[in-house]
């Protein structure tokens, strides 16, 4: 069975502090794609990364960074000095190739107070 | 760039009436993919159409059908609605150069805000 845990349901921080949201997945197939997604007030999901199986480099964009450990099974996501625009519900997601269907986590809500 | 489009935005309906939810996918996308995501909850994949089939098929219920035509777009039809069914409706779409097999990356529309009364 393939799962996505996102333990945190609900962080706050203050605008500057940096946050890490953590993703443990379950899958037992080798291929398989990782994704954050971000989805604001309004409503919309905004992609923010995919990571495949294969590729476990970290990646760093702007303040974002994502922690990829195959070890640990685990795919973390760091946001550094928050802003206030960033306070969202942030989505860890799975698939592999036999599947259409994404499979999401519970999501972690962040709130960023200034 | 163009995105995916859904319409309506937002819909209220009457308890035991239809709704149908459409969606357009990006251009030259072959793929779309429908998700429910009800009150603080997550996405749930529903079902996925490429080039016209059906392609995966997901906790959809019974009483929801869907197609896609050949112009690409897609239809969501519920029917009996439910107090339950009050979610927010997403749409994705994707090129997928193979079918199933090789992940395409999907990108999501803005959602369709279902309000069953």
């Amino acid at each position: 069975a393939q799962k996505v845990t996102q333990a945190q349901t609900e962080i706050s921080v203050v605008e500057k502090e940096d946050v890490t949201l953590d993703c443990v997945y379950e899958t037992r197939d080798t291929t398989y794609y990782l994704f954050w997604y971000k989805q604001p007030p309004s409503g919309e999901l905004v992609f923010l990364i995919r990571r495949n199986s294969f590729d476990e480099q970290n990646e760093i964009s702007g303040r974002y960074s994502w922690n990829f450990q195959k070890s640990t099974s685990s795919f973390n996501f760091t946001i550094t000095a928050s802003q206030v625009v960033d306070s969202a519900v942030y989505f860890c997601a799975l698939t592999t190739p036999n599947t259409d269907k994404l499979i999401f986590g519970t999501g972690t809500r962040l709130q960023v107070f200034p | 760039a163009a995105g995916v489009i859904q319409s309506p935005r937002h819909l209220i309906k009457e308890k035991r009436e239809t709704a149908t939810l459409k969606c357009y996918p990006i251009p030259r996308h072959d793929t779309v993919y429908w998700y429910q995501q009800g009150p603080g909850q997550d996405p749930q994949f529903l079902i996925s159409f490429y080039e016209k089939m059906q392609s995966d098929k997901g906790s959809i219920p019974d009483r929801f059908s869907a197609q896609q035509f050949s112009d690409y777009h897609s239809e969501l039809n519920m029917s009996s609605l439910e107090l339950g069914d009050s979610a927010l409706y997403f749409c994705a779409s994707s090129l997928v150069s193979s079918g199933r097999g090789v992940y395409n990356e999907q990108f999501f529309g803005p959602g369709t805000r279902l309000t069953v009364l």
